[in-house]
């Protein structure tokens, strides 16, 4: 079965810093793999995914994200943090593998705040 | 399109009460997800449908719990009696198959449900 890990409840950075909000899965073969923002009193939001390819994926609000295969790894990463940042952090795994559906693991969320 | 939208935002009533929280999907997805969001718990999936039919209920907590989608724009989450342990912020989220260039689930806004 799937899983996924993120180590720290909460991440507190000072706006301008880097940010990085860690990740780490296991399933067997390739994963598909999502990071998603939830701001208060709001649903998830769809942040960026990694389905092949480049391992490094792009996403909105200016984050990023780095698939390792090596380490099992999908760390959330923003060169330069912003208040409007603050929020609760997801990460999500599905294998590959048709008997899968379309069922998404989610981690147990970290808190970021980002401080003025 | 409007999203995922469900209704009420907030629901509060009495131990023992039905309770019946309604979600309207995105029109053409054909996967529907209840998740439950507490402190304790995190995110928690509760049940999905493909194409109106339940695949996964195992995380239906119990027989007080029940999940229909009568058709493929409407789905509810009932619970017969309620109980105080039941309050959380209750989620629909919906999806394409999880391929290519889709975006992974949107989520409603939720429902958020205090039982005293």
């Amino acid at each position: 079965a799937q899983s996924v890990a993120q180590p720290e409840d909460q991440v507190n950075v000072a706006e301008g810093n880097p940010l990085t909000v860690k990740c780490t899965y296991s399933v067997s073969g390739n994963p598909y793999l999502f990071w998603y923002v939830q701001y208060p009193n709001r649903g998830l939001q769809f942040l960026l995914k990694y389905i092949t390819g480049d391992n490094l994926v792009k996403g909105s609000y200016g984050f990023e994200a780095e698939f390792n295969k090596s380490q099992t790894s999908f760390h959330l990463k923003k060169p330069s943090a912003l208040v409007s940042d603050s929020a609760l952090y997801f990460c999500a795994v599905r294998p590959p593998i048709k008997a899968a559906g379309n069922k998404l693991t989610f981690g147990g969320g970290t808190r970021v705040l980002v401080k003025p | 399109d409007a999203g995922v939208i469900q209704s009420p935002r907030h629901e509060v009533t009495e131990m023992g009460q039905e309770v019946t929280l309604r979600c309207k999907p995105i029109s053409g997805h054909d996967y529907l997800f209840w998740y439950r969001q507490t402190m304790m718990r995190g995110l928690e999936l509760l049940i999905y449908f493909n194409n109106n039919v339940p695949i996964d209920d195992s995380g239906m907590p119990e027989d007080r719990f029940s999940a229909k989608m009568p058709n493929a724009s409407f789905s509810t989450l009932k619970i017969q009696p309620s109980e105080p342990r039941d309050s959380a912020v209750y989620f629909c989220a919906s999806s394409l198959p999880l391929i290519g260039a889709n975006y992974g689930y949107t989520f409603g806004s939720g429902t958020r449900l205090t039982v005293v």
